[in-house]
């Protein structure tokens, strides 16, 4: 199948500051990238979409302030997270979908722990 | 939006025995449901997946079927074994394709030598 590499794979940060997580398709263009969020024991839920080259679309209750989306090439997307805060702590996962591909493929999510 | 329902939550089966997880959906126009299945702290991989034109599908020990009247999917495991313990996802998505998921709850199976 397709690659799909995110860096970090895990990071620790202190309350207030920024983290970027970055989700990169190896061997084919996404068009389409999404980012979850899993809390322990719990489902992916998404958090946005995004196309490259257009504003992402955010799910309800998601800050798009406060989780900053840049999607600016078919290789490339980045997800920041603004002045953290512990309740942030999450697995990030990230997942890219392009032709000719059928199927959306993962990232192998960051698991960001706020101190 | 899509409404994506898993059964059971947890899953304990005999080494050797089958398991099967059922799912259900909300939206009619939903058209494409895979399963994946995720070890702890890594990626979900796709292990099946099936469209809405076909009622079953299945892959050596793995099948997955589909009652489009009823929407609801289930996977079935058979001879499971203890590398098959992992939480398994469903979910669905009206593009005919894997993007646009909606994912279910997750079913932690274990199986137990």
């Amino acid at each position: 199948g397709a690659v799909v590499s995110q860096h970090p794979s895990w990071v620790i940060c202190k309350s207030g500051t920024s983290v970027k997580i970055e989700c990169r398709s190896l061997d084919f263009q996404a068009t389409t990238m999404f980012w979850y969020r899993q809390f322990p024991k719990q489902s992916l839920m998404l958090m946005a979409t995004s196309n490259e080259g257009s504003k992402a679309t955010y799910e309800q209750g998601v800050e798009k302030d406060k989780f900053l989306i840049n999607h600016a090439s078919l290789t490339l997307s980045t997800l920041t997270v603004t002045s953290a805060h512990p309740e942030d702590s999450s697995f990030y996962i990230c997942s890219a979908f392009g032709r000719p591909n059928t199927e959306a493929f993962f990232g192998q999510g960051t698991r960001l722990t706020v101190v | 939006g899509e409404n994506v329902e898993q059964h059971p939550s947890t899953l304990s089966v005999q080494e050797g025995d089958s398991a099967v997880i059922k799912c259900t959906y909300s939206d009619s126009a939903s058209n494409y449901f895979p399963w994946y299945k995720q070890e702890l702290g890594k990626r979900p991989q796709l292990i099946i997946d099936i469209r809405s034109n076909v009622g079953e599908k299945k892959d050596q020990r793995i099948a997955v079927t589909l009652n489009k009247t009823a929407k609801h999917f289930s996977l079935h495991i058979t001879e499971t074994q203890p590398e098959d313990s992992a939480v398994y996802f469903c979910a669905a998505s009206i593009n005919n394709a894997g993007n646009m998921l909606t994912f279910g709850g997750g079913t932690r199976l274990m199986v137990k030598p």
